[in-house]
């Protein structure tokens, strides 16, 4: 099956550009799409289609994909951007599934 | 508004069945996919399976077959997920979750419901 594999865990300080990975083999064929979960509550969708944003999702968060490496940047990071943020594809050949990486935990310093 | 309203918390012994609801809201209930995603404690998400409103097909993670049921009723706009022979490894926050393309699924999830905690304890 199909792995996504995150960094554990990113630190960056207030104002500065927070970078999550989420590699997998041949990822750029895919369509990648991102979650931030705060704690205690339910995941919220901040980049869908490699790189869209849906909206009332602040311009600040932007997604990549290319190779075998997708990438959610996090520019002029907050306090409130503190939060576990997962990376997710749909897998569409014979057994259609869903698969999420293993989440990244951001923190803000 | 667009949302998804997850039935109360259970508790339920090994062996059990468990039923959560989802009820929707504020958009066309037969043309947007409903997946079931989970999360046990500590852990990451888990799909566990989607289900089409429109016409009751689903389609379930191998990990769940023969355990999971998808139905839906669409005189009251609610998908339900059933998970039978409970065991402690199933004790997770469970949630419903709207795929964000109408009538065929993108595999991408804009809607989400709270969470319905489920627990699985002798």
């Amino acid at each position: 099956s199909y792995v996504l594999t995150q960094p554990p865990s990113v630190s960056v300080a207030p104002r500065q550009t927070a970078r999550i990975t989420c590699g997998g083999n041949n990822i750029g064929s895919k369509s990648v799409h991102w979650y931030q979960q705060r704690p205690g509550q339910a995941p919220v969708m901040v980049v869908y289609d490699d790189s869209d944003r849906p909206s009332g999702i602040p311009e600040r968060f932007s997604g990549s994909n290319s190779g075998n490496t997708a990438t959610l940047t996090v520019s002029r990071v907050e306090a409130g951007d503190e939060a576990d943020y997962y990376c997710q594809v749909w897998e569409t050949g014979s057994d259609q599934t869903v698969v999420f990486g293993g989440g990244t935990k951001l923190t803000v310093l | 508004q667009v949302q998804l309203v997850q039935s109360g918390a259970e508790v339920k012994k090994p062996g059990a069945s468990v039923k959560v609801s989802c009820k929707a809201s504020g958009y066309t209930f037969i043309s947007y996919y409903i997946h079931w995603v989970r999360q046990a404690p500590g852990q990451g998400p888990e799909w566990m399976g989607i289900i089409n409103p429109g016409v009751g097909s689903t389609n379930y993670a191998q990990k769940f077959q023969g355990r999971v049921t998808m139905t839906r009723d669409t005189s009251t706009s609610t998908v339900y997920m059933e998970l039978s022979i409970l065991r402690s490894e199933d004790t997770a926050v469970y949630y419903c979750a709207r795929d964000g393309s109408r009538r065929a699924p993108s595999g991408y999830m804009d809607v989400w419901g709270k969470g319905t905690t489920v627990t699985v304890s002798s």
